[in-house]
């Protein structure tokens, strides 16, 4: 059974870094083909990715965050960090952490919501 | 960047069919992929590859894509088909990677 979950502070405030950690089960990310993405939601709005990792170490970010953002992998531990600087109040989503096979997201995990305050 | 255009919302009856459309240029050329994301809830696959469906999809929700337009069919609504619907391309690396659409709230 593939499980993801998010885990990291539910309120941050404007102009610090939120970090993060995607702690997954079920999948190695030392498979071939194998990636961890984000995605985020803001309330009422549409999803939004943020970039991946790939098993090989690869990583691809969604230009509008290029400067802002970096994903690593912990491969022993099974997990994935998502940091994101310089937060704006805009920032405020829930959070997926995802599990992509090919080109698509096989899996999600439940999402945590972060608030930025300002 | 690419963009992905779906109707922001739709309404169908009980016991009829539901297609929610998503626009894109070229799309026809592109795997699309739809997900299905109930309040309060994690978006969940429902297609990938244009017409695949995960084990554990009942048969009522299939997918095709041509031209500049991709089609996700829900045979048979039921109540608890209510949900937003998100329709999904893979763009290229050198730009967005993961595109979605704008979402269409089905209400039934």
């Amino acid at each position: 059974q593939i499980t993801l979950k998010e885990s990291g502070p539910k309120v941050v405030k404007s102009t610090q870094t939120l970090s993060l950690t995607c702690t997954f089960s079920g999948f190695s990310l030392s498979s071939h083909g194998v990636g961890v993405g984000w995605i985020r939601q803001p309330p009422g709005k549409a999803l939004e990715w943020l970039g991946l990792i790939y098993w090989n170490g690869e990583d691809l970010y969604n230009p509008s965050l290029k400067n802002r953002i970096i994903i690593a992998k912990d491969t022993s531990q099974d997990q994935v960090v998502l940091t994101l600087t310089d937060m704006d109040p805009v920032d405020t989503a829930t959070y997926y952490c995802a599990l992509i096979l090919s080109d698509f997201v096989d899996n999600w995990g439940q999402g945590t919501l972060v608030t930025v305050s300002s | 960047s690419y963009v992905l255009t779906q109707p922001p919302s739709m309404s169908v009856a009980p016991g009829q069919t539901a297609t929610i459309n998503c626009d894109g240029d070229k799309l026809g050329s592109k795997n699309i992929h739809w997900y299905q994301q109930k309040p309060g809830q994690a978006p969940v696959l429902l297609v990938h590859d244009n017409s695949v469906r995960p084990s554990g999809i009942p048969e009522r929700f299939s997918g095709s894509n041509s031209g500049t337009t991709a089609t996700l069919t829900i045979s048979r609504v039921e109540d608890g088909d209510e949900a937003d619907y998100y329709c999904q391309v893979w763009y290229g690396r050198s730009d967005h990677v993961i595109v979605f659409g704008g979402g269409t709230k089905l209400t039934v």
